[in-house]
C-alpha cells in the first residue's frame, strides 16, 4: 500500500483564488511528521510546511497553511491567494519514527505529487 | 538558495559507464540523503549517511554506492549504467532533529545514452 496519495494529478486555480492540494497518509506510527514540497519547472525542491502528528494546531506559513485531520489521516495543503509562480508540483511526504530511541534517520517518503496551475 | 550543492548539473554518458555525483550539505548538517526523481517512479529514497556511517537504505540498486568522507560531503556512485538510470538525482541535508525539513540541492540531471 502507498504510505502517501496525493489524488489529484492537476490542479487549476484563478490567480488570487485559494486551491486546496490533497494528500492522505498510512501510517501505523503514532509519531510521524507530514511534510509539503514544491518543485517549479526549474527543478529545485523548495520545502513549505511542516505538521507533527502530535501538534494541536494546524500549521501555517504565510499564505500556506494545513489542513490536518488525524483521524481521516489526511494532511491538505491549502494555498491562499494563488499567484502565478505558485505554478509547480507540490509533493506530500511523511517521515516515521520521530521517537524511535536514537533515531537519525529521518528520510522522507514522497506521494506522486499534483501540479497546480495558476491561470490569469 | 538550499545551502545544499550539487555537482555536476546535468551529465551525459552511454550504457555501460560508471558515475560519480558530488553533494555538499549544509553547514552543520551531519545527515545526507540521496533520492532519484523519474517521471514513472517518482521520488524514490535511495540511502542516508550520517556523520560518515550509513544510516539508511531504500530502493538502492547494487550497482549503484555511495559514502560520505570525514568533511560531510558525499558522493553517489552509479556504474554499469542504463538507459533506465536516466533521471534526476537528489540530494539532501538536514539538522538531524525529527522536526527538521530535508533541504535539497538543485539536482543532478543524468542522461545516458
Amino acid at each position: 500500500a502507498q504510505k502517501i496519495t496525493q489524488t489529484q494529478p492537476g490542479m487549476f486555480v484563478q490567480e488570487k483564488e485559494a486551491v486546496t492540494l490533497d494528500c492522505t497518509y498510512d501510517t501505523s506510527d503514532p509519531s510521524y511528521g507530514l511534510f509539503w514540497y514544491k518543485q517549479p519547472s526549474s527543478g529545485e525542491m523548495i520545502f513549505l510546511i511542516y505538521q507533527g502528528s502530535y501538534d494541536q494546531q494546524n500549521a501555517t506559513e504565510g499564505r500556506y497553511s494545513l489542513n490536518f485531520q488525524k483521524a481521516r489521516k489526511s494532511a491538505n495543503l491549502v494555498i491562499s491567494a494563488s499567484q502565478l509562480g505558485d505554478s509547480a508540483m507540490y509533493f506530500c511526504a511523511m517521515r516515521e519514527g520521530l521517537r524511535d530511541s536514537g533515531g537519525s534517520n529521518y528520510k522522507l517518503t514522497f506521494g506522486k505529487g499534483t501540479l497546480l496551475t495558476v491561470n490569469p | 538558495d538550499s545551502g545544499v550543492t550539487q555537482t555536476p548539473k546535468h551529465l551525459i554518458t552511454a550504457t555501460g559507464q560508471r558515475v560519480t555525483l558530488r553533494c555538499s550539505p549544509r553547514s552543520g548538517d551531519l545527515s545526507v540523503y540521496w533520492y532519484q526523481q523519474s517521471l514513472d517512479q517518482g521520488l524514490q529514497f535511495l540511502i542516508q549517511y550520517y556523520n560518515g556511517e550509513e544510516r539508511a537504505k531504500g530502493n538502492i540498486l547494487e550497482r549503484f554506492s555511495a559514502q560520505q568522507f570525514p568533511d560531510l560531503h558525499s558522493e553517489l556512485n552509479l556504474s554499469s549504467l542504463e538507459l533506465g538510470d536516466s533521471a534526476l538525482y537528489f540530494c539532501a541535508s538536514s539538522a538531524g532533529q525529527p522536526v527538521s525539513p530535508l533541504h535539497f540541492g538543485n539536482g543532478t540531471r543524468l542522461t545516458v545514452t
